[in-house]
């Protein structure tokens, strides 16, 4: 079974403040993910990775930075917060490879409010 | 670019109800297509996925199925329980390695 673990798993902070949001995945996945969950839109994609030193832009990049420095590690920044990125964030990674689909697995997600 | 449409927001069912949701697809790609659980709390987790190299999937007692002429894909369970109140959510992989999500529908089973 994957395990990703994400931390902070709630944090609250004030606009313009500076967040960072760890994961860390422990079973050698190359594809790594970050996606905030509103009521109404669901998953959206922020930014994803398929390895250290590499960052692919998703579907809603404004606003957030991220950096993949190990294996393991992915990180979002938001840099300047703003109350619209209020949201749960998850992040999840997968492993490719012949026959295997691409399934994410899940971390428990980290809250983040802005006032 | 790829893209999901899932129009049901929420779901109302009494136990041993039937349970079907849709959702729509677009991309230029050969997609793999999944259906995720959330359960209050916790983070989704994989229900079932469908290729298109087999036009159906199941687990847990859901059946998924693929209809590549009208791009869509259906989530159906004959007779649902209250424990399958959840979140579920569409997604699908489509050349890449990127994955989209659909909006999510509220499954809510009354006893």
């Amino acid at each position: 079974e994957a395990a990703v673990t994400q931390s902070p798993r709630n944090k609250v902070t004030v606009t313009g403040g500076n967040v960072t949001l760890s994961c860390r995945q422990t079973n050698s996945h190359n594809y790594m993910y970050w996606y905030r969950q509103d009521t109404g839109h669901g998953l959206r994609l922020i930014h994803y990775s398929y390895g250290a030193g590499n960052l692919q832009i998703g579907d809603v990049p404004d606003g957030y930075k991220a950096t993949r420095t190990t294996q393991e590690d992915f990180f979002l920044l938001l840099e300047l917060a703003s109350p619209s990125q209020t949201s749960l964030y998850f992040c999840a990674s997968s492993v490719p490879g012949q026959g295997n689909t691409g399934q994410l697995y899940f971390g428990e997600g980290s809250k983040l409010t802005v006032l | 670019g790829d893209s999901v449409i899932q129009m049901q927001g929420q779901v109302t069912l009494s136990e041993n109800d039937f349970l079907f949701i849709n959702c729509t697809y677009s991309t230029t790609g050969y997609p793999t297509l999944f259906w995720y659980v959330q359960y209050s709390g916790e983070g989704p987790q994989l229900l079932l996925q469908v290729t298109t190299a087999n036009n159906k999937g199941s687990s847990r007692g859901f059946e998924a199925t693929y209809d590549k002429g009208t791009t869509s894909f259906h989530l159906q369970k004959t007779s649902v329980q209250e424990i399958d109140s959840a979140v579920y959510y569409c997604a699908m992989r489509g050349g890449g390695y990127k994955v989209v999500f659909g909006s999510g529908t509220r499954l809510l089973v009354s006893p």
